[in-house]
């Protein structure tokens, strides 16, 4: 069975500082993983997505994940913060080959000036 | 360019009305989704197909509808039975298990 957990509803960070947004799921089978960003009333759009190969995976607009297959994590990490980073975030799960993608509950991005 | 189109953008449904929500995709994907998204809540699944003329019933397909007659096409009819429909609802696409590409939702408020 394929599961996503996302520790921390909510995230506050200052402008410049680090993003970490934590993410572990399980999986029966190697998973493909995903992280989306949901900006208000608008459709998520995938920042970056690891299938197979190299483990840190770059995105758009500064961010990166790493695949440790050992903890479990996929966790989500930008250098320094922008205010146009406060958004909700997404990570999600699908096996290999499979379609339907298991999401977590979000986490809310907010960044102070 | 190649993507998913939601119709429309803001819906307003009257007590005991069906309303049916338009989601188009020109990405020749075969799999598509219905998700509805409360405040503060994360995505529920409502029903999905993975191919024309089949669908399967998600985590809360209670009070919709759904039809696949074309690739292109995946409606949500939102039927009366909803007892509490107002919500943001996306729908999704994907092939070959490479993700999701979302459309940019329909807000639905009973009025």
């Amino acid at each position: 069975a394929q599961s996503v957990t996302q520790l921390g509803s909510h995230v506050s960070v200052s402008e410049g500082a680090l993003v970490l947004l934590r993410c572990n799921y399980s999986s029966s089978v190697p998973p493909y993983l995903f992280w989306y960003v949901q900006y208000p009333n608008q459709g998520l759009q995938l920042l970056l997505k690891y299938t197979t190969g190299a483990t840190l995976v770059k995105g758009i607009n500064g961010f990166e994940a790493e695949f440790k297959k050992s903890e479990t994590s996929f966790h989500l990490t930008k250098p320094s913060a922008h205010m146009s980073d406060a958004a909700e975030y997404f990570c999600a799960v699908t096996p290999t080959g499979a379609n339907n993608l298991f999401f977590g509950t979000g986490t809310r991005l907010t960044v102070i000036p | 360019d190649g993507g998913i189109t939601q119709s429309p953008k803001y819906l307003f449904r009257k007590e005991g009305q069906n309303v049916t929500l338009s989601c188009e995709q020109n990405l020749n994907h075969d799999a598509m989704y219905w998700y509805r998204q409360d405040p503060g809540q994360g995505l529920r699944l409502i029903y999905y197909s993975q191919i024309v003329n089949d669908f399967q019933k998600g985590d809360i397909a209670e009070g919709y509808s759904v039809s696949r007659e074309k690739k292109e096409s995946f409606p949500l009819t939102v039927t009366s039975a909803q007892k509490n429909p107002t919500a943001f609802y996306l729908c999704a696409s994907t092939s070959e298990g490479y993700g999701y590409t979302f459309g940019s939702g329909t807000r639905l408020t009973v009025v």
